[in-house]
């Protein structure tokens, strides 16, 4: 079973403050995406990467940046916290290739910024 | 500009009955169509998907309807259980998109006892 794994399930940070979520994943998938899920609006992508050092920007970037260093980590950087980035934080990763590849999901960071 | 919707934020369902979610998208890119599940405090799983040159998939007590001309997609369920109380999002895949998918905003689903 594919595995992807989120460094925390609940976080509460400040306004301001720089914050680091991790998200790991086992399956050796080439691919892996970060989205917020906010109530009535759905799941939406932040940021993804297809290849290790390699990002793109999804559909709500700003105020988010990315790192990929190894396959397996993907983290997603908040580089100032604010009040309207408190959200349920998901990450997710799947293989690339032909043919389609249905992505897996870790459980979630709900982040708290006050 | 939403490019899959899921018109029924919430839908309730007698135990043993059918469910019946629907979806629908404006993009005709789409090449994959696919419905997850999600329970509180987790994360989504996948349920089952349809590639668009298909019209029916069927997984059990899942079953996923594509009428392309109407651009519109339901998931079946059939017979509804307890523990099949969850959000299920729609989502779809752009043929040009990298492997990114586009979700729906979810249908919470209440099964009924």
């Amino acid at each position: 079973d594919v595995k992807v794994t989120q460094s925390s399930r609940y976080l509460v940070k400040r306004t301001g403050e720089k914050v680091f979520l991790e998200c790991v994943q086992d399956m050796d998938h080439e691919n892996m995406f970060w989205y917020r899920q906010d109530p009535g609006l759905g799941l939406r992508l932040i940021y993804f990467s297809y290849d290790v050092k390699m990002k793109e920007k999804g559909d709500i970037p700003e105020g988010y940046s990315v790192s990929r260093e190894k396959k397996e980590r993907f983290s997603l950087i908040l580089e100032s916290a604010s009040t309207n980035q408190t959200s349920m934080y998901l990450c997710a990763s799947s293989f690339a290739g032909t043919g389609f590849q249905p992505q897996h999901f870790g459980d979630g960071t709900r982040l708290s910024i006050l | 500009d939403q490019q899959v919707k899921q018109n029924s934020p919430s839908l309730s369902v007698q135990e043993g009955r059918i469910s019946i979610l629907n979806c629908d998208y404006t993009n005709s890119m789409f090449d994959y169509f696919l419905w997850y599940k999600k329970y509180p405090a987790e994360g989504p799983t996948f349920l089952i998907s349809i590639s668009s040159i298909k019209d029916k998939n069927e997984d059990g007590r899942f079953t996923v309807f594509l009428n392309k001309s109407a651009k519109h997609l339901s998931l079946h369920i059939v017979p509804s259980q307890p523990g099949d109380s969850a959000v299920y999002f729609c989502a779809a895949r752009n043929v040009y998109g990298d492997d990114k998918i586009i979700f729906g905003k979810g249908t919470r689903l209440h099964i009924l006892p």
